[in-house]
């Protein structure tokens, strides 16, 4: 089955700094990406998406990469503010047959934005 | 919150006790999971649903058991609940577009 590793686990950088999360996933059919953002206590929240015919994605301040011939896809968040400081999660997707449509996360990275 | 509830929030039980944990939907949605979160282990999908009847296991099965009688609820059973149960255990469904929404998460102490 599909394996998601994420590096790296924990992430301090300084307030507007660049911040870069890196997972690769193992099953060249996955083809849905998912970033998700938990707070302390809250439930985790889809920031932002990709798909396997994409190569790239921006939504202001986030971006995501992908390169699906090395397996491997990537979080930026530039100009890092306090409020960015959560635990992120990448996650993949295999479009199987009919029924069979599950996600798979990464482990987490603790990003804290110093200020 | 698109309208996907979880009860209890809040549960301590004992061990060897069975545990229903509940996940309400109000949108229809042909899919469901459960998940387990653990610290250094992410989320980790125990069982999933595509569609009234229909389940499957996920990669951390064993101990759990799931029943879908209903669109609108999935429900997770710890047949006897043990301390490696502990966690925090949230729901999920997936809407048109691929997009995953998890519920507010119950958290469950096995004492």
């Amino acid at each position: 089955g599909e394996n998601v590793e994420q590096h790296p686990s924990t992430l301090s950088v300084q307030e507007g700094d660049s911040a870069v999360i890196k997972c690769t996933y193992s099953d060249s059919a996955s083809n849905y990406f998912p970033w998700y953002k938990q707070e302390l206590g809250k439930r985790p929240q889809l920031i932002i998406d990709i798909r396997s015919n994409v190569g790239e994605k921006k939504d202001q301040r986030i971006a995501v990469t992908l390169n699906k011939t090395a397996k491997h896809f990537s979080l930026h968040i530039t100009e890092t503010q306090p409020e960015d400081s959560a635990v992120y999660f990448c996650a993949a997707e295999r479009n199987w047959i009919q029924g069979a449509q599950k996600l798979v996360f990464g482990q987490g990275t603790r990003l804290t934005i110093n200020p | 919150d698109a309208g996907i509830t979880q009860s209890p929030r809040h549960k301590v039980t004992e061990t060897g006790t069975p545990v229903t944990l509940r996940c309400h939907q109000t949108e229809n949605h042909r899919y469901m999971y459960w998940y387990r979160q653990d610290p250094g282990h992410g989320l980790r999908l125990i069982h999933y649903s595509y569609g009234v009847k229909d389940t499957d296991k996920g990669e951390v099965s064993d101990g759990y058991s799931v029943s879908r009688s209903k669109t609108e609820d999935f429900l997770l059973t710890l047949e006897s609940a043990t301390s490696s149960q502990t966690s925090v255990y949230f729901c999920a469904i997936r809407a048109t577009g691929y997009g995953y929404t998890f519920g507010s998460g119950t958290r469950l102490t096995v004492v």
